[in-house]
């Protein structure tokens, strides 16, 4: 059973457009959501998050949006830039006395110069 | 660089073999995560350790266990290894159990 889910697999863009991720989760106890950018032969790096009170989190080109409603959130890259090319991680924890990460299939991000 | 350390890097070895994976965390960070990367599974949580107590566990195989030291590094042992197993393997670790986690560069195992 897939409760955080990345429905496309791979997405490209033009240099200085906006790239917009989505991912949706089944699990209504999820109360905290993170995004992880991974290249190849390396970790996921942490790049933003967002708790289930808020339904906006911005950190410079990268902006979180929520909708808890509709049980999806989604990632905008404002403008993309050739180095944000990589696979892109959605991940969910429903905190408590645990914070185990529930990912994403991912989605593979291609910035066209 | 994210401060988590995993050795091995990389790891070939045979069915029925046994391996350890070794882990460790940010200075500071009390908590451990173990996760696995495999082709057809994506990014799957395997277990946690705080402060050297287990704290949660996934879908983890009874033949893979788990340790954290008192200076907060961490193994992951993998025995009677299978094709199946090959895959790669993350460690995180985290300040607190509800912070963000960090993860290490991983360790890739190649069962043959």
């Amino acid at each position: 059973d897939q409760q955080v889910k990345q429905n496309s697999p791979s997405l490209s863009v033009q240099e200085g457009r906006i790239s917009i991720l989505n991912c949706d989760y089944t699990n209504s106890m999820f109360d905290y959501f993170l995004w992880y950018k991974k290249y190849p032969a390396e970790g996921p790096t942490f790049l933003i998050s967002i708790s289930s009170i808020k339904d906006k989190n911005e950190d410079g080109r990268f902006t979180v949006f929520l909708n808890k409603s509709a049980k999806h959130l989604s990632l905008h890259i404002v403008p993309s830039q050739p180095g944000d090319s990589a696979v892109y991680f959605c991940a969910a924890s429903y905190g408590g006395a645990t914070n185990k990460l529930i990912f994403g299939t991912g989605t593979l991000l291609a910035v066209q110069p | 660089d994210s401060g988590v350390t995993q050795t091995p890097k990389h790891l070939i070895t045979a069915t029925g073999q046994r391996v350890t994976l070794r882990c460790s965390p940010r200075s500071g960070d009390l908590s451990v995560y173990w996760y696995q990367q495999s082709l057809d599974q994506g990014l799957q949580f395997l277990i946690q350790y705080y402060n050297g107590e287990e704290r949660a566990k996934g879908n983890i195989l009874e033949r893979f266990s788990a340790q954290q030291f008192p200076d907060l590094h961490s193994e992951l042992n993998l025995s009677s290894l299978e094709l199946g197993d090959s895959a790669l393997y993350f460690c995180a670790s985290s300040t607190r159990q509800l912070e963000t986690q960090y993860f290490g560069p991983g360790t890739r195992l190649l069962v043959l």
